[in-house]
């Protein structure tokens, strides 16, 4: 079975700083996707970027990065440069190979401050 | 740019009676999916289905709990006799396959009293 851990319930970041939040992992199984998601207070649950296990590179989208280290079981996003928009509920998750079923962690709550 | 379309927004509904949520995935997307988020806590996987039939489900999907897809559009997630601890709001993904990233509706907020 795979389990995502997120150890930082909350987080307060200065406006335009970069901010990583931690994310570790446990599977298995060799083949697996590295899922973040967030969730505004409006509720929705927003995709922002996704790695696979046999990437090579860490993948980025604009100002998301995931910091993807093997051998830690980690894959900590990045934003890089944050904006008020960016705080809200930030959920790490994963599939593995055959199983397509996403495993939650608990989240972050990043608040960016002005 | 395609999304995921979830109906109603916001349910309420007394003990006892059953709810029919409603979901309309992304149109070339063959991979459905039901989780729910009790408030306050993370997102919990309900279901998967592919190819007409569920093909997972977890320890919370239990009897009280079905999917179907009616027609080529929508995916429904019914709860036939709702207890209070149904209470959450209900999401709805879809995926091109069983890979890729999982595109979530805006979700379905559901009080039971």
């Amino acid at each position: 079975a795979q389990k995502i851990t997120q150890t930082q319930p909350g987080m307060f970041v200065q406006e335009k700083e970069a901010v990583t939040l931690d994310c570790t992992y446990d599977t298995s199984d060799p083949s697996y996707g590295l899922f973040w998601y967030k969730q505004p207070s409006s509720g929705e649950m927003i995709f922002l970027i996704y790695q696979g296990s046999y990437d090579q590179q860490n993948a980025t989208e604009g100002r998301y990065s995931l910091n993807f280290q093997k051998a830690r079981k980690s894959a900590n996003l990045v934003i890089s440069a944050s904006q008020l928009g960016d705080s809200a509920m930030y959920f790490c998750a994963m599939t593995t190979e055959g199983n397509e079923k996403l495993t939650f962690g608990t989240g972050t709550r990043l608040t960016i401050i002005p | 740019e395609p999304e995921v379309t979830q109906t109603p927004s916001h349910q309420v509904t007394q003990m006892g009676q059953e709810v029919i949520l409603r979901c309309v995935p992304i149109s070339n997307h063959l991979y459905f999916y039901w989780y729910r988020q009790i408030l306050g806590q993370k997102v919990e996987f309900l279901v998967s289905f592919y190819n007409n039939e569920i093909s997972e489900k977890s320890e919370i999907f239990d009897d009280q709990f079905s999917v179907e897809r009616p027609d080529g559009s929508n995916f429904t997630l019914k709860i036939r006799s709702t207890k209070l601890e149904d209470s959450a709001m209900y999401f709805c993904a879809s995926s091109e396959n069983d890979s890729n990233e999982q595109f979530f509706g805006p979700g379905t907020r559901l009080t039971v009293l």
